[in-house]
């Protein structure tokens, strides 16, 4: 049963354009949300969370919207870079749970000059 | 910064071996984790141990077993591998759960590539 749906698959943006890579969850009592980012031949890495009491939250370049209602949330990289080429894992857990991350099935960005 | 490694990057072995697979964290985290990632399906959860000699059962812990006789360290054994196994195996660490902030987050080993032949 895969809790955590996230497309697309893989994606190819331009340099300097917007990266948007979508999860949709199951689970109503998730309420820790991250995304993680995985270079090739290293382990994935926290890049951004949010909670569920926030629609919103931006780090830099990186920006992650949740719609709580739909049970949506989405990854933004803006002026896209070719050293943001990396495989983008969403995630989402539940307080207390020994931090336990049900995982999407990944979307492999490239970005191209 | 939090250093989780991993016994080995790339092992080869035949159906049937006994494998360990090894995983030592050193910023004295209580949760331990073990996944396999596999093109198209991300990260699955094989086992976690939220204390030492605690373990629980992931997603998927047909195959394999574990071990964590030390909180700095939890093992993966695959007791008679299969080629089903054949995959990237990641081990993470995280702290005690608790409200908000970094705490949740899970801080990843490099990987091992497993072929099994």
């Amino acid at each position: 049963q895969q809790q955590v749906k996230q497309s697309p698959q893989s994606l190819i943006v331009q340099k300097g354009g917007i990266s948007i890579i979508n999860c949709a969850y199951e689970n109503t009592a998730f309420d820790y949300f991250p995304w993680y980012q995985q270079f090739p031949g290293k382990g994935p890495a926290l890049l951004i969370a949010i909670r569920p009491d926030v629609s919103e939250k931006k780090e830099g370049r990186f920006t992650i919207s949740f719609n709580k209602s739909a049970k949506q949330f989405s990854l933004h990289i803006m002026d896209s870079q070719p050293g943001d080429s990396a495989t983008y894992f969403c995630a989402a857990s539940i307080t207390g749970t020994a931090s336990k991350l049900t995982f999407g099935t990944g979307t492999r960005l490239q970005v191209t000059l | 910064d939090v250093k989780v490694t991993q016994s080995s990057r790339y092992l080869v072995k035949r159906t049937g071996e006994k494998v360990f697979l090894e995983c030592v964290q050193d910023m004295d985290h209580e949760n331990m984790f073990w996944y396999r990632q596999d093109p198209g399906l991300g990260l699955r959860l094989i086992y976690f141990s939220y204390d030492v000699k605690m373990k629980e059962k992931g997603d998927i812990p047909e195959g394999y077993s574990v071990s964590r006789e030390k909180k700095e360290r939890f093992s993966l054994i695959l007791e008679s591998a299969s080629t089903n196994q054949t995959s990237m195996y990641l081990c993470a660490s995280s702290l005690a759960p608790g409200a908000g902030g970094t705490r949740e987050t899970q801080y990843f080993g490099p990987g091992t590539r497993l072929l099994v032949l």
